[in-house]
């Protein structure tokens, strides 16, 4: 069965800190997303990546295809930061409807 | 540029009542769909449409319906509500299929007793 691990399932960080949240997955991909989801309940798309790094602001996205392995970074993180990060994988080959969700990091960062 | 609109945002149901979630997106997307997301558990996918005239089930379509009713609006329907169906429901819209951004709703929050 097709898998995406998250992990850590949750974590605190103090203001300033530099944040890893780490997305795995079990075999060969298309795409690789990277969600936010507000304590609203709103989900924003992030990233979208198939190799390499993309960076907007203070966010980082990097995927390493040999490893199955994707990570996010936050650099200098604020309380606003706080929020349920999540990865989707599109896995390779098949029709659509093939975009398999982690079950997310919840981020809280105390000022 | 609303972006991706979904209506109701809150709905009470009982058991067996039916309901139709709207969904609507004006930036011309071909592909459209319909998540689950429950407590514990990583966003599910109901149904989708790869473009207008199309839809297919997913991971978790028993129990719901939808329409396709034309390029910028996605319909999900519950014939006969249970308390299984439970949930946050969220549409999401993307230009072509999921190599692509994918844009939601702000998700309708259900509870059915």
């Amino acid at each position: 069965k097709n898998e995406v691990e998250q992990s850590p399932q949750n974590l605190t960080a103090q203001e300033g800190e530099f944040i890893t949240i780490n997305c795995s997955y079990s075999v060969g991909i298309s795409a690789l997303h990277w969600l936010q989801q507000h304590p609203g309940g709103g989900i924003v798309s992030l990233f979208m990546l198939s190799s390499g790094k993309k960076k907007h602001g203070r966010l980082i996205a990097t995927i390493n295809i040999q490893e199955k392995h994707s990570s996010l970074h936050i650099t200098a993180s604020h309380p606003r930061d706080s929020a349920v990060y999540i990865c989707a994988v599109r896995f390779r080959g098949g029709s659509q409807g093939n975009l398999i969700f982690g079950k997310g990091t919840k981020l809280s960062v105390k000022p | 540029n609303a972006g991706v609109t979904q209506t109701p945002k809150f709905q009470v149901l009982k058991t067996g009542q039916s309901m139709t979630l709207q969904c609507a997106q004006d930036m011309n997307h071909n592909s459209m769909y319909w998540y689950r997301q429950d407590p514990g558990m990583g966003l599910r996918l109901i149904y989708y449409s790869a473009s207008e005239g199309t839809t297919d089930k997913g991971e978790v379509p028993n129990g719901y319906n939808v329409s396709r009713l034309n390029k910028r609006e996605f319909s999900l329907r519950l014939e006969s509500a249970a308390p299984s169906q439970t949930s946050v429901y969220f549409c999401a819209s993307s230009v072509q299929g999921e190599s692509y951004e994918q844009y939601f709703g702000p998700g309708t929050r259900l509870t059915v007793t």
